[in-house]
């Protein structure tokens, strides 16, 4: 099946420092990819949605500036949390999908925990 | 834009025994429907999912089924094992838009 590798799974650092996290489609050419944000115990929430070669497009609310995506090839997308806060602290997780629009399954990475201290 | 409800929000039920979930959507237009799995720590699985112009699917145990008039769609779990325990989210989305809304999730409690 398809595999997405997200990295790293943790990471924990001073306020002030900018987190980059990787995710990479292993076994596919993923044309969109997506960032979420998953607060404990409630859903996922779409953060910014990437195609190949483009800027991101971000959800309302998500500041651009703050949350640095870029998704230079079809196999892999970075989310750079800049100058992150305490409040930045949450699990981010990322998904690929293939080419053939939103009826394709999104296939996600296993998350990463970030903690600002 | 597309709202996704997710009912029961805890399920406990014993081994063997069956589970349901269900979702509703709002956008008559949505026409992709995947379940996911996602356990501690972990980034969410796709499990099962099905396109509007089905109404049933199945692979082994579980099950999805989609009412398309009512707008709603349930996954179905037979003979539950305590591996099962999970929390499940339901999405759907348009096949025009890029993005996937996902219900709330449903924390299933298999006890043995």
């Amino acid at each position: 099946g398809a595999v997405v590798s997200q990295h790293p799974s943790r990471v924990i650092c001073k306020s002030g420092t900018s987190v980059k996290i990787e995710c990479r489609s292993l076994d596919f050419q993923a044309t969109t990819m997506f960032w979420y944000r998953q607060f404990p115990k409630k859903s996922l929430m779409l953060m910014a949605t990437s195609n190949e070669g483009s800027k991101a497009t971000y959800e309302q609310g998500v500041e651009k500036d703050k949350f640095l995506i870029n998704h230079a090839s079809l196999t892999l997308s970075t989310l750079t949390v800049t100058s992150a806060h305490p409040e930045d602290s949450s699990f981010y997780i990322c998904s690929a999908r293939a080419g053939g629009g939103g009826n394709q399954p999104q296939h996600f990475g296993d998350g990463t925990r970030l903690s600002i201290l | 834009g597309e709202n996704v409800e997710q009912h029961p929000s805890t399920l406990s039920v014993q081994e063997g025994d069956s589970a349901v979930i269900k979702c509703t959507y709002s956008d008559s237009a949505s026409n992709y429907f995947p379940w996911y799995k996602q356990e501690l720590g972990k980034g969410p699985q796709l499990i099962i999912d099905i396109r509007s112009n089905v109404g049933e699917k199945k692979d082994q145990r579980i099950a999805v089924t989609l009412n398309k008039t009512a707008k709603h769609f349930s996954l179905h779990i037979t003979e539950t094992q305590p591996e099962d325990s999970a929390v499940y989210f339901c999405a759907a989305t348009l096949g025009s838009h890029n993005d996937m809304r996902f219900g709330a999730g449903t924390r299933l409690t298999v006890k043995p």
